[in-house]
């Protein structure tokens, strides 16, 4: 069964603690992706992968960390710095043999207070 | 750098009447268009996607979406709506010169609220 996974599907964390969402995908794609989703906003891209042991910042990196040393694997850690961290976070992967298109996992709903 | 207006926050609709969500974007060079789907605390499901060829593009569950160059717009339409399409709807474009870069834009969303 092909797919993203993202892991927990809720999380509650106090402020000041860093917290790591999981993302793992059996589609052989090359490239992931971390967006943030806030009601009326849309999806804006945290951070992006093209490879293994490689990454970019997308448009809102601030206070957020990615690593990529499994072609399967793209955890993000949400860190103290974060100002607003409560929100639905989507990872997702993709591929030019995927036909262009991202396939999304389930999300992770990050609440902090 | 390109990016998209979705031109209707919400969307109320009757079942059974039709429907059509509005997506323009701005970009200086050809791009790629999608239309993703998401039902409440689910990830997004691809709809459809133009990538060359016919602008009239067909997509699952019955919805297809428009490409016109001149007007920069990419409207999603379904002739028949129901219960089960109320969801939120994104637009999302990707620059085909940044291709290699995999980045997509996206809209803010459509609301759909499909009522009996």
């Amino acid at each position: 069964d092909g797919g993203i996974t993202q892991s927990p599907k809720y999380l509650f964390r106090k402020e000041g603690q860093n917290v790591t969402l999981s993302c793992e995908q059996n589609l052989n794609h090359d490239a992931m992706y971390w967006y943030r989703q806030d009601p009326g906003q849309g999806l804006r891209l945290i951070y992006y992968s093209q490879i293994v042991n490689d990454f970019q910042k997308g448009d809102i990196a601030e206070g957020y960390s990615v690593s990529r040393e499994k072609k399967e694997s793209f955890p993000l850690t949400v860190t103290s710095a974060q100002k607003n961290p409560t929100a639905f976070y989507l990872c997702a992967s993709g591929d030019r043999d995927g036909a262009y298109e991202q396939y999304f996992g389930p999300g992770t709903r990050l609440t902090v207070t | 750098a390109q990016s998209v207006t979705q031109l209707d926050s919400q969307v109320p609709v009757f079942e059974e009447a039709p429907v059509e969500l509005r997506c323009n974007y701005s970009s200086s060079v050809s791009v790629y268009l999608f239309w993703y789907v998401q039902y409440p605390n689910q990830g997004l499901q691809l709809l459809l996607k133009y990538l060359s060829g016919s602008t009239l593009v067909k997509g699952i569950n019955g919805f297809e979406a428009e490409f016109n160059k001149s007007q920069t717009s990419f409207h999603l339409r379904k002739p028949s709506v129901h219960i089960s399409d109320t969801a939120e709807y994104f637009c999302a474009v990707s620059d085909t010169k940044e291709w290699d870069d995999y980045k997509l834009s996206f809209g803010a969303g459509t609301t759909v609220t499909v009522r009996a």
